[in-house]
């Protein structure tokens, strides 16, 4: 079956300008995660949803980063004003619902990179 | 959240098993231990998760130790495609489920 599709799969863009993230779970999937990949930081939590529903916002690393989900379905991830530091892979995945045993089924993410 | 601990590196022969060890001792009770792995230029995959009896699937087998402060993912017969980076986590739900990746195992798979 299909997995969790990202879109685009690269991006780059100019500091300052505003990006769009997108990520098409898993059919079915009612939770979805946002991680982010870079160089020295290694794989990072960003965001939860269970549905439409974001239950804790902690792990965006600062106010220019939002998310939203509609329809309990996709996903995007907004960065606005970008800097070179949010270079990185945006990482998307899905599960079931949100439990601690449950599997996240990733795709292969956006690669960002800020000029 | 509670740590894990893994070797930087291991290597291995096609065809043959690979154990990769990983150490949480500060696990607590509710905490389910999860391995995923990452091919280059690939987001990380599930392979299996388990939270106090052995667990066997179609891509490895996870060994957990009976005080539970450490676990053993069991590749059976290494392939050249299981090279890739292994992740041990502990997962306990609070509010966001989320996963807490180290830097984990480098697999190196020789022909």
């Amino acid at each position: 079956g299909a997995g969790v599709s990202q879109s685009p799969s690269n991006k780059v863009t100019e500091k300052g300008k505003d990006v769009e993230l997108r990520c098409d779970p898993i059919s079915g999937h009612t939770a979805l995660y946002w991680y982010r990949q870079s160089l020295g930081q290694g794989l990072e939590f960003l965001i939860y949803f269970q549905g439409n529903s974001a239950p804790d916002k902690s792990g965006l690393p600062s106010d220019r980063f939002s998310a939203e989900r509609t329809g309990g379905s996709v996903s995007t991830l907004t960065i606005q004003r970008t800097q070179q530091e949010d270079s990185a892979v945006y990482l998307c995945a899905s599960s079931l619902f949100g439990a601690p045993n449950q599997p996240q089924h990733f795709g292969d993410g956006t690669r960002l990179s800020i000029l | 959240d509670a740590k894990t601990t893994q070797p930087n590196s291991m290597e291995s022969n096609e065809e043959e098993p690979v154990h990769l060890p990983c150490n949480h001792s500060t696990i607590s009770g509710t905490d389910y231990i999860h391995w995923y792995r990452q091919l280059p230029s690939q987001g990380p995959e599930y392979v299996i998760h388990g939270l106090t009896s052995n667990v066997n699937n179609r891509m490895a087998s996870l060994a957990i130790a009976e005080d539970r402060k450490s676990s053993t993912l069991i590749l059976h017969r290494a392939t050249l495609r299981d090279a890739a980076v292994y992740y041990c986590i502990l997962n306990s739900g609070g509010s966001n489920y989320k996963l807490t990746f180290g830097k984990g195992t480098l697999l190196t798979v020789n022909p």
